[in-house]
């Protein structure tokens, strides 16, 4: 079984400050199975992008994601105030495995 | 515009079992797999089950194994969660998720949950 490892487990930042998250796969994985979503308190998640890179439908693209092999990153550009939420990365395909969430907080 | 109705959440005893339905509309419900994930409160996202688009294939996260069963009837665009035995730790909110394709794929629409408490 896949394991996701996300971290930080929290990034505090200030609104047009760049954030970075990380999501480690305990093994390798095909980057066309990876996939990122945003969660805000109270909402269902909503998903930002698929197969690492490919974003969906609607999603601005000061969201971007990248990786291969174990090593997958999820980057916001420049914050806006919406995007303070909890981000989760997903391996799916085989198996449907989160990671345990990175929150991305106001500084 | 997809749109995702979870409903059948409550309270129950350990031991007690639940039916949860998700009524789906905006797109051709029979062509995609679907699943349910669920959220303990305050923490993860954790897959629970999925089923194909024809409803013949299944399957579970060990966690539940054996205790829940999905299943759907694609003549009312309806999917279903039969939980039994149910246990504290199946305390959860339980989302629906449309799979963006017949394969088993990603999520690309989720419902708003529907709440499962499992307390005497």
């Amino acid at each position: 079984e896949i394991v996701l490892t996300q971290s930080p487990v929290t990034l505090s930042l200030s609104p047009g400050e760049r954030a970075t998250l990380s999501c480690r796969a305990s093994q390798s994985v095909s980057s066309a199975y990876l996939a990122w979503y945003q969660q805000k308190p109270g909402q269902a998640p909503r998903l930002l992008m698929y197969g690492a890179s490919s974003r969906a439908t609607g999603i601005p693209d000061r969201f971007s994601g990248g990786g291969s092999g174990t090593d997958f990153t999820l980057t916001l550009s420049r914050l806006e105030p919406e995007d303070f939420a909890v981000y989760y990365c997903q391996h799916y395909g085989s198996s449907w495995t989160f990671g345990q969430g990175t929150k991305v907080e106001i500084k | 515009e997809v749109q995702l109705l979870e409903s059948g959440g409550g309270l129950i005893q350990p031991g007690g079992s639940l039916r949860l339905s998700c009524a789906a509309s905006g797109f051709t419900f029979n062509s995609y797999a679907m699943s349910w994930v669920r959220q303990a409160p305050g923490k993860g996202l954790e897959w629970v089950s999925i089923v194909s688009g024809g409803g013949v294939a299944t399957f579970y996260a060990d966690s539940v194994k054996g205790r829940f069963t999905i299943s759907r009837d694609n003549s009312k665009n309806t999917l279903y969660l039969q939980m039994n035995s149910l246990r504290a730790e199946d305390t959860a909110v339980y989302y629906c998720a449309k799979h963006s394709s017949s394969s088993y794929s990603f999520f690309d629409y989720w419902g708003r949950g529907t709440l499962v408490t499992v307390s005497s």
